[in-house]
């Protein structure tokens, strides 16, 4: 059975760097392309962006100057980092899977909330 | 970006009625790149329809959907207790988007 589990801090300083990881389980992360969504509840649910294990990214336009995706294969891991986080990356934060390319996410962690403080 | 608007905002049924929700697209979804997801307190999002039409793993018949173009709907033919919960739509014919949801309450 597959799981994903994200881990990170809960609170992040205004202007620092948010880091989280999502652990797969039972599949290896080269069958599926990995994404991370968060969901608030000014904007509801947002995609952030996707990695494939070869390195190929594709990130959400109003996000991609603050966003970076990473593969651990080794760790069977992905990860995001997101510079300069304010108030409004405050949410709680989904890894999720898809089959293929076409992001439909069939895979889903159970999400952590992180909170943005002053 | 694609913006999806759904429609109502609640849905205040009974078990057994028929739930008929709407997701309609500032844009055209290419190839019908449509999904529709379940979600429950405390619980992530599960994949429910994709490719406009097609039921996941895991969920039963009395869940359809159907559309083209700009205009999606989700059909839950007899409300089951576990069916109440907030429906999402999301499109990925370009960088994905989500709508903001349908909550499904009971009546």
């Amino acid at each position: 059975q597959v799981h994903l589990q994200e881990s990170g801090p809960a609170l992040v300083k205004a202007s620092e760097t948010l880091s989280l990881t999502c652990n797969v389980s039972g599949v290896s992360i080269s069958k599926y392309y990995w994404s991370w969504i968060r969901k608030t509840p000014g904007r509801g649910l947002e995609w952030i962006a996707y990695i494939y294990f070869t390195g190929s990214t594709s990130y959400n336009p109003s996000l991609k100057s603050r966003v970076t995706m990473s593969t651990n294969m080794s760790k069977n891991q992905f990860s995001l980092t997101l510079k300069s986080v304010t108030a409004a990356d405050s949410a709680m934060y989904y890894c999720a899977g898809s089959e293929t390319w076409l992001m439909s996410f069939d895979l889903w962690g159970q999400g952590t909330m992180v909170s943005v403080s002053s | 970006e694609i913006v999806l608007t759904q429609s109502p905002g609640i849905l205040s049924l009974s078990p057994g009625e028929r739930a008929t929700l709407s997701c309609t697209a500032s844009q055209t979804v290419s190839n019908n790149y449509l999904s529709w997801y379940q979600q429950k307190p405390g619980q992530a999002p599960r994949l429910l329809i994709y490719n406009g039409s097609n039921r996941a793993t895991g969920f039963p018949d009395r869940f359809s959907a159907s559309g083209s173009g700009t205009d999606f709907t989700l059909t839950i033919s007899r409300l089951e207790p576990e069916d109440f919960a907030v429906y999402y739509c999301q499109q990925y014919g370009s960088s994905p988007t989500f709508g903001r949801g349908t909550k499904v309450e009971i009546k």
